[in-house]
C-alpha cells in the first residue's frame, strides 16, 4: 500500500527555521516526483515546488523560489520543506504529494497519493 | 493567483447533477495539458478524482465524471449525495510559469 507520511503540527515564532518531513512507503520512492502543496487558512491549494528524489533535480513556483527549500534523501524515501527565516504569512498546513506521469507529455502529471497534512503555525 | 478559474459554489438537491467549470489560457488547458480534479472533504487531504481528464481511479463511482476543451475542463457529479459535500479543486501543468497549477476551489453543497 502506497502510504506518504508527514511529520508533526509544529509551532514556532518568526525567524526560526524549521525543516518538516514526508516519508514514502510502498513503492519505488525514486520512481516518482514529490511536490509540495500549501494551503493557508480557509484557501485553495498552492503548489510549492517539486523534486526528483533520483537525482535532487528542484523546480519551484515562481511566486515561492528562495523562500523554502525542498530536499530529499532517498536513502530512507524522505522529502523534505525547509524555511530558514519563517514569516507569520507561513502559517498554513503543508500537503505533500506523488506526482504521477499519466497518458500525456511529460509535464502532464496528476498528484495520485497524498501525505495527512502538516499544520506549520507561526505566532510570535 | 490561481491561473485556472472555478466558480465559488454549486449546489443541488440529493439526486440532482451538478457541474464545475475550470476555466484556463492557451498556455496550460489549451496548450493540451492533461486536466485533473481533487476532492477535498473538511480536514482531510485532497483525493484525487479524475486524471488525465476523464479517467477515474479505480474504486470511484462512476457518478463523477470529467471533461476537456478546448482551453476548459468541467467535472460532472450525477446522483448528488450528502457526501459529496466538500470542495473541488482542478489542476493542470502550466508552460509560462513551468509550474503545476489548481484551480480556485468549488464548495459543492447538497441542499
Amino acid at each position: 500500500e502506497v502510504q506518504l507520511v508527514q511529520s508533526g503540527a509544529e509551532v514556532k515564532k518568526p525567524g526560526e527555521s524549521l525543516r518538516i518531513s514526508c516519508k514514502g512507503s510502498g513503492y519505488s520512492f525514486t520512481n516518482y516526483w514529490i511536490s509540495w502543496v500549501r494551503q493557508m487558512p480557509g484557501k485553495g491549494l498552492e503548489w510549492m515546488g517539486r523534486i526528483d528524489p533520483s537525482d535532487s533535480y528542484t523546480n519551484y513556483s515562481p511566486s515561492l523560489q528562495g523562500h523554502v527549500t525542498i530536499s530529499a534523501d532517498k536513502s530512507i524515501s524522505t522529502a523534505y520543506l525547509q524555511w530558514s527565516s519563517l514569516k507569520a504569512s507561513d502559517t498554513a498546513v503543508y500537503f505533500c504529494a506523488r506526482l504521477r506521469r499519466g497518458s500525456g507529455s511529460y509535464f502532464s502529471r496528476d498528484f495520485d497519493y497524498w501525505g495527512q497534512g502538516t499544520l506549520v503555525t507561526v505566532s510570535s | 493567483q490561481s491561473v485556472l478559474t472555478q466558480p465559488p459554489s454549486v449546489s443541488g438537491a440529493p439526486g440532482q447533477r451538478v457541474t464545475i467549470s475550470c476555466t484556463g489560457t492557451s498556455s496550460n488547458i489549451g496548450a493540451g495539458y492533461h486536466v485533473h480534479w481533487y476532492q477535498q472533504l473538511p480536514g482531510t487531504a485532497p483525493k484525487l478524482l479524475i486524471y488525465d481528464n476523464s479517467n477515474r481511479p479505480s474504486g470511484l463511482p462512476d457518478r463523477f465524471s470529467g471533461s476537456k476543451s478546448g482551453t476548459s475542463a468541467s467535472l460532472a457529479i450525477t446522483g448528488l449525495q450528502a457526501e459529496d459535500e466538500a470542495d473541488y479543486y482542478c489542476q493542470s501543468y502550466d508552460s509560462s510559469l513551468s509550474a503545476y497549477v489548481f484551480g480556485t476551489g468549488t464548495k459543492v453543497t447538497v441542499l
